[in-house]
This record gives structure tokens, C-alpha cells and sequence, in this order.
């Protein structure tokens, strides 16, 4: 079955390290995206992909940066955490811009930072 | 930037009842709007999507949107326990980007 799957499921970081998420996608969607989904704020978008080797900023792209090596794969990487980037991360894949397509959802990575 | 609000916030129904939920987007030219199932601990499901201007049926869920007024709202029959979620609006553009609502919290009580 097509999935997202999303590493580490929790991760608790000091402030000022480096933090890695990690997505896996077996959809074999050109798209990627990475959110953040804080209360009363909803899902954010913060950085995109359109396929290997291409990373897009979205609405809240600052402290974060993307990597895309693979089809599958799709990395955030916050490499000075702070408490703000306090929040659970939800990666996805899909192709929106194409008929009626919807996402698929990992399961969330819950990220403290301290 | 686009917007898409939902109402209410939250609501709190018995087992069996009717439950109604909004939302408004901003664009009349939107692909599609998709609502999505979010339990807690989980990441969002998709549900439901409806394209063009009308309603759509799909077991106890029907979906009615008018693209003049931009609006959408999902109706749930015969609500159940396991309904018990947050309900997301997402609304679909030709950009390659979905934006999403903030939800409503939906709990059903047996």
C-alpha cells in the first residue's frame, strides 16, 4: 500500500543543534511537501518539491532548509534549532495541480526543542 | 494569499445526529476542495473532494459547494463516536499548492 513515512516519530533537541526530519514516500509522487501544524494556526506550509533535486520555499520557510536526494525522499533540516520551531511536523505527498488528486500524510514527527 | 476559514471551531454532538461544517475559500477558479479526517496522533486523510458547483454523495458523507459564493460545507448522517476528529478544509489551485483551514474539532458523544 502507497505510504508516508515519517522519521523520528518524537525528538526532543537542544536549542542551537541540528535537527533532521525524515520522509519516505512509496506513492511515487513527484511532489513533497512539508508542514508544521501549530494550535490556531493550522497546517503551514514550509518548504515544497517538485521531484530530485528540486526544493521550493513555502509560506514560513525561515530557520528551515529542505533536501530532496531521491524521488522518495524529502528531508527539513533545521540546522540551529530554537524553541519557537516547537511544533509537529507532517510531510506529504501528492499532485494537486493535476485532476482530483489528493495528499497522503505521514504520521507526524513531534518535535520539543529546549 | 489564499484563505480558507472553517466554522464552527468545535461541536459537540450526540451519537446519530446530523453534523453540518463550513468553510469558505477565496479563489471561484480553485481545482478542488478537499476536506480531510485528522485523529489525534495522526496525520490528516483525505475524505471527500468536490470539483463542480453541486453536491456529491459518498456513503453517510455529502459534500455541497457553490463557487459564487465560496463556500463548501460537509454534512456527516448518522454521526458516530469513531466520527470524533478534526475536519479540515483544503482548497486546491492549479499552483501545485494546497492551503488548508484550521479545522474543526468534531467530538461525537456515545
Amino acid at each position: 500500500e502507497a505510504a508516508v513515512t515519517q522519521s523520528p516519530r518524537n525528538k526532543v533537541a537542544v536549542t542551537g543543534g541540528k535537527v533532521t526530519l525524515s520522509c519516505n514516500q512509496t506513492n511515487n509522487h513527484n511532489n513533497m511537501y512539508w508542514y508544521r501544524q501549530d494550535t490556531g494556526h493550522g497546517l503551514r506550509l514550509i518548504h515544497y518539491s517538485y521531484g530530485a533535486g528540486s526544493t521550493e520555499k513555502g509560506d514560513i520557510p525561515d530557520g528551515y532548509k529542505a533536501s530532496r536526494p531521491s524521488q522518495e525522499n524529502f528531508s527539513l533540516i533545521l540546522e540551529l534549532a530554537t524553541p519557537s520551531q516547537t511544533s509537529v511536523y507532517f510531510c506529504a505527498s501528492g499532485e494537486p495541480g493535476q485532476g482530483n488528486s489528493d495528499y497522503t500524510f505521514g504520521s507526524g514527527t513531534r518535535l520539543l526543542v529546549i | 494569499q489564499e484563505k480558507v476559514q472553517q466554522s464552527p471551531e468545535s461541536l459537540i454532538v450526540p451519537e446519530g445526529a446530523m453534523v453540518s461544517l463550513n468553510c469558505s475559500f477565496s479563489d471561484s477558479a480553485s481545482q478542488s476542495i478537499w476536506w480531510y479526517q485528522q485523529h489525534p496522533g495522526k496525520g490528516p486523510k483525505a475524505l471527500i473532494s468536490i470539483f463542480s458547483n453541486g453536491n456529491k454523495k459518498e456513503g453517510r458523507l455529502t459534500v455541497y459547494l457553490n463557487r459564487a459564493s465560496l463556500h463548501v460545507s460537509l454534512h456527516i448522517k448518522d454521526s458516530q463516536p469513531s466520527d470524533s476528529a478534526v475536519y479540515l478544509c483544503a482548497e486546491s489551485s492549479n499552483t501545485n499548492k494546497v492551503v488548508f483551514g484550521t479545522g474543526t474539532r468534531l467530538q461525537v458523544l456515545p
